[in-house]
């Protein structure tokens, strides 16, 4: 089945502590994202990624990175989680950047206490 | 920057009445995406609309794209408890040959039964 997986569902976690969310598909899509959505914001791009090695900033880049080492995952990586990160991500994978409807995967509810 | 707003932000409807969302653009869209995202999942491509005035039809659901491109709407005739959701329009904006997709803050459709 052609889907986009993410890692955890649910995490909660501390101030400070480095977390990773796993993303991946199985679509050999080459372009992938990652959103954040809060309630009245809709979802704003973290980051993105047209191919591998190629990585860069979205709408709201601040306290997150990425990797892109193999065409099929794209990990989000939160070096020191503050609680204003709190929020529902997404990741999204397409065959091109714009032109093409995003496969989402089924999101990750992460807190920081 | 760009920016696509959507109205209404929620819309409560009898089952079997009809229900439409209306997405707008600040500048000229390339194109525009619709996603359907039921409650607790994750966004859902419906359908893409690149033409001036293109209109395309899904069962109940019509996208209309604007003259202009620079707005949308979604109309659902009849709704059913199947199409309580928040609906998403996505409007891609290229600028010389840099092309970035904004997702508006959707319409949150409930139904009374």
């Amino acid at each position: 089945e052609a889907q986009v997986t993410q890692n955890p569902r649910y995490l909660i976690t501390v101030t400070g502590k480095k977390l990773t969310v796993t993303c991946s598909q199985n679509m050999n899509h080459e372009y992938m994202s990652w959103y954040r959505q809060d309630p009245g914001l809709g979802l704003r791009q973290i980051y993105y990624s047209m191919n591998v090695e190629v990585t860069d900033k979205g709408d709201v880049p601040e306290g997150y990175k990425v990797s892109r080492k193999e065409k099929r995952n794209f990990p989000l990586i939160l070096e020191s989680p503050s609680p204003n990160q709190t929020s529902l991500y997404f990741c999204a994978s397409s065959f091109g950047r714009d032109n093409y409807g995003y496969t989402f995967g089924s999101g990750t509810r992460l807190t920081v206490v | 920057g760009q920016q696509v707003m959507q109205i209404p932000q929620y819309q409560h409807v009898q089952e079997g009445e009809d229900f439409t969302t209306y997405c707008n653009s600040s500048t000229t869209l390339s194109n525009i995406q619709w996603y359907k995202q039921r409650p607790g999942g994750h966004p859902v491509f419906l359908i893409q609309l690149v033409k001036s005035g293109e209109v395309k039809k899904q069962k109940r659901l019509t996208f209309q794209f604007g003259e202009a491109k620079k707005n949308s709407s979604l109309h659902i005739t009849a709704t059913q408890t199947t199409d309580v959701g928040t609906y998403f329009c996505a409007g891609c904006v290229s600028n010389f040959g840099n092309e970035k997709l904004t997702f508006g803050t959707g319409t949150r459709l409930t139904i009374i039964p």
